[in-house]
């Protein structure tokens, strides 16, 4: 079965800082990966996505993914964090080509900037 | 207006209570979801409809029930309420085209069973 690890539950972070969460997911076959945001009191809102093609994703806000397949990782990357940048983090995989789209999502990663 | 409305958006009820959360959408899509947020463990899949005739169980889809009235409407259902079923749940939506399409969620619904 799928399942998606990220292994930072809660990072606290000062402005300016470099920012890296982790996420690792298992599964043989090729999969799609998304990275989605949830600031405070919001619903979850998709930050990038990863179909095919170029490994490295840019996605809005600054942020970036890369996919290192041979690592099965997909991890969240943005070179200056800004305090409006505190949110939650989750970290999704869904499998390509398959029956459902059903989307398997990660613990989350609570971030906090703080100014 | 949201394009993913759930209501109620906050609720509090007994044990052993039946309770429904309702969920509409203007996008047109075809599939929507259910899902349960609760501290530390994430998203996880209540269940989903892929249109109107289809319902499928996801991974904790005890205790719970759905209903999918129209393309636009999907509710979820707690026969008999009960305290660990106190969360924070999600409904969303996708496109019926191919299975890379992003999730669109509502606002959510925070449901506490005393």
């Amino acid at each position: 079965a799928q399942s998606v690890s990220q292994h930072n539950h809660h990072v606290i972070l000062s402005e300016a800082a470099s920012l890296e969460l982790g996420c690792n997911y298992s599964y043989g076959g090729t999969v799609n990966l998304f990275w989605y945001v949830q600031y405070p009191g919001q619903h979850l809102q998709l930050l990038l996505k990863y179909f095919s093609g170029d490994p490295l994703v840019k996605g809005i806000k600054g942020f970036e993914a890369e996919f290192i397949k041979s690592k099965f990782s997909f991890n969240l990357r943005k070179p200056s964090v800004q305090w409006s940048d505190t949110a939650e983090y989750f970290c999704a995989v869904s499998n390509y080509g398959g029956a459902t789209n059903k989307l398997i999502f990660g613990t989350g990663t609570l971030l906090a900037v703080q100014p | 207006d949201a394009d993913v409305t759930q209501t109620p958006r906050n609720r509090i009820t007994k044990t052993g209570k039946r309770i429904m959360l309702e969920c509409s959408q203007t996008k047109g899509h075809d599939r929507m979801y259910w899902y349960r947020q609760d501290p530390g463990l994430g998203l996880r899949l209540i269940y989903y409809s892929f249109d109107v005739k289809d319902i499928n169980k996801g991974e904790i889809s005890d205790g719970y029930s759905v209903s999918r009235q129209a393309q636009a409407k999907f509710s979820l259902s707690l026969e008999s309420a009960i305290p660990n079923q106190t969360a924070l749940y999600f409904c969303a939506t996708s496109p019926g085209t191919g299975n890379n399409s992003p999730l669109h969620f509502g606002n959510g619904t925070r449901l506490t069973v005393t």
